[in-house]
């Protein structure tokens, strides 16, 4: 089955600064890529997603990247607010929307 | 922005009770999902549910567990015999189509088994 592993589990980052998570995947069937963010006591919400047949997608300050023949995918977080601050998951997607999900990593935006 | 709304938020029963945790898709959404998180670890995926059947299952929704539709809104799970370790976080999440297509998460029910 799939394996997701993300790297690193803590980032803190100066505001303002960029944030980088990276996440690789183990089955090559897989074909679609969400990240989400965590904030405390809420469910993971969706930031931005990915799909196999695009290499790169932005949404403001927001990038994904995805290397289908290194099989790794990376989030993009530019110009880094407080509010930033957050666990992010990426996963991965083969069938029947199963999503298999990284451990997470702690972002904390200092001031 | 539509949600998916989950209730309770917490639910604490003793071990060997019958628990349902409930959920409220997003209304014309069509696919829906259980996943769990034990603290400190990953997201795991439970089930996933389409037209009244499950799709696909994990290796931990066992014979314990159950979900149903019974209603034109509500989608349930339910464990049968609570174990100690069904204590987590329990998500529901939904959407319109699968493969390749977003799934939106509820806030989660925090299962404490005593």
């Amino acid at each position: 089955g799939e394996n997701v592993e993300q790297h690193p589990s803590t980032l803190s980052v100066q505001e303002g600064d960029s944030a980088v998570i990276k996440c690789t995947y183990s089955d090559s069937a897989s074909n679609y890529f969400p990240w989400y963010k965590q904030e405390l006591g809420k469910g993971p919400q969706l930031i931005i997603d990915i799909r196999s047949n695009v290499g790169e997608k932005k949404d403001q300050r927001i990038a994904v990247t995805l290397n289908k023949t290194a099989k790794h995918f990376s989030l993009h977080i530019t110009e880094t607010q407080p509010e930033d601050s957050a666990v992010y998951f990426c996963a991965a997607s083969s069938s029947w929307g199963k999503l298999q999900f990284g451990a997470g990593t702690q972002v904390v935006v200092t001031p | 922005e539509p949600e998916v709304t989950q209730t309770p938020s917490h639910q604490v029963t003793q071990m060997g009770q019958e628990v349902i945790l409930r959920c409220v898709p997003i209304s014309n959404h069509l696919y829906f999902y259980w996943y769990r998180q034990i603290l400190g670890q990953k997201v795991e995926f439970l089930v996933s549910f389409y037209n009244n059947e499950i799709s696909e299952k994990s290796e931990i929704f066992d014979d314990q567990f159950s979900v149903e539709r019974p209603d034109g809104s509500n989608f349930t799970l339910k464990i049968r015999s609570t174990k100690l370790e069904d204590s987590a976080m329990y998500f529901c999440a939904s959407s319109d189509l699968t493969d390749n297509q977003p799934q939106h998460f509820g806030d989660g029910t925090r299962l404490s088994i005593l």
